[in-house]
């Protein structure tokens, strides 16, 4: 069964500096997608950013970026010039690319911008 | 994209008291509808996926008499907790699955979910 880990249950960040959120997985799967979603307090769930396994290059969403490094099932998120609409709870996901259509998800970083 | 819309948004009843939570595809066709519960500050745990004209497939662990789902038509699938209790109280998601042509991705989104509280 497929895992993905966020190890930081918190973070904080200056705004206008660059937070890097964590995130592991676990999957014997050679394709598959990788997400970051966003859950402001308004709790609806918003997708930030997506990579797909098979794709080398990392993805990139104007301020928001990735840093794929598949052999060590890594997966993290680079949020530059941090804003205060930043501030909310990413949630990391693995979609297996075939068969089974449900997400996993981590257990979620709460990021807090300071003014 | 997509729109999914739920309703209600928040829910307050008494314990021993049923509840249905409507989730709708408003510009699209859904034969698939996931739903999800997040407790406070945890993450989203799949709960059941609903099928338009066939039974709803349960996760392990989630009592199928409790949280009774039917998708009634192609744009809306309901959640009906029955005899809610307060450990019911938690929020509530539904959303479309992901989809696929060829080797591309369609987004999968959600509803702004529902909160229940439990008297």
């Amino acid at each position: 069964a497929q895992t993905v880990t966020q190890s930081q249950p918190e973070m904080s960040v200056q705004e206008a500096e660059t937070v890097t959120l964590s995130c592991t997985y676990d999957t014997s799967e050679s394709d598959y997608y990788l997400f970051w979603y966003k859950q402001p307090p308004s709790r609806q769930m918003i997708l930030v950013i997506r990579q797909e396994a098979y794709k080398q290059q990392n993805a990139t969403e104007n301020r928001f970026s990735v840093n794929f490094q598949k052999a060590a099932k890594s997966f993290s998120l680079k949020i530059s010039d941090s804003q205060l609409g930043d501030a909310a709870m990413y949630f990391c996901a693995y979609l297996p690319n075939f068969g089974n259509e449900k997400l996993t998800f981590g257990t979620g970083t709460r990021l807090t911008i300071i003014p | 994209g997509a729109v999914v819309s739920q309703h209600p948004s928040w829910v307050i009843c008494k314990s021993g008291t049923s509840v249905k939570i409507e989730c709708r595809s408003l510009d699209f066709q859904a034969t698939t509808m996931f739903w999800y519960r997040q407790f406070p500050k945890q993450s989203l745990m799949l709960m059941a996926t609903s099928n338009e004209g066939s039974k709803a497939t349960y996760e392990q662990g989630v009592e199928k008499d409790k949280f009774l789902i039917n998708h009634a038509s192609l744009t809306l699938s309901t959640l009906t907790v029955t005899s809610a209790h307060p450990e019911d109280s938690s929020f509530y998601i539904c959303s479309t699955p992901p989809s696929r042509s060829g080797s591309a991705y369609n987004e999968q989104f959600f509803g702004p979910g529902t909160r229940l509280t439990v008297l």
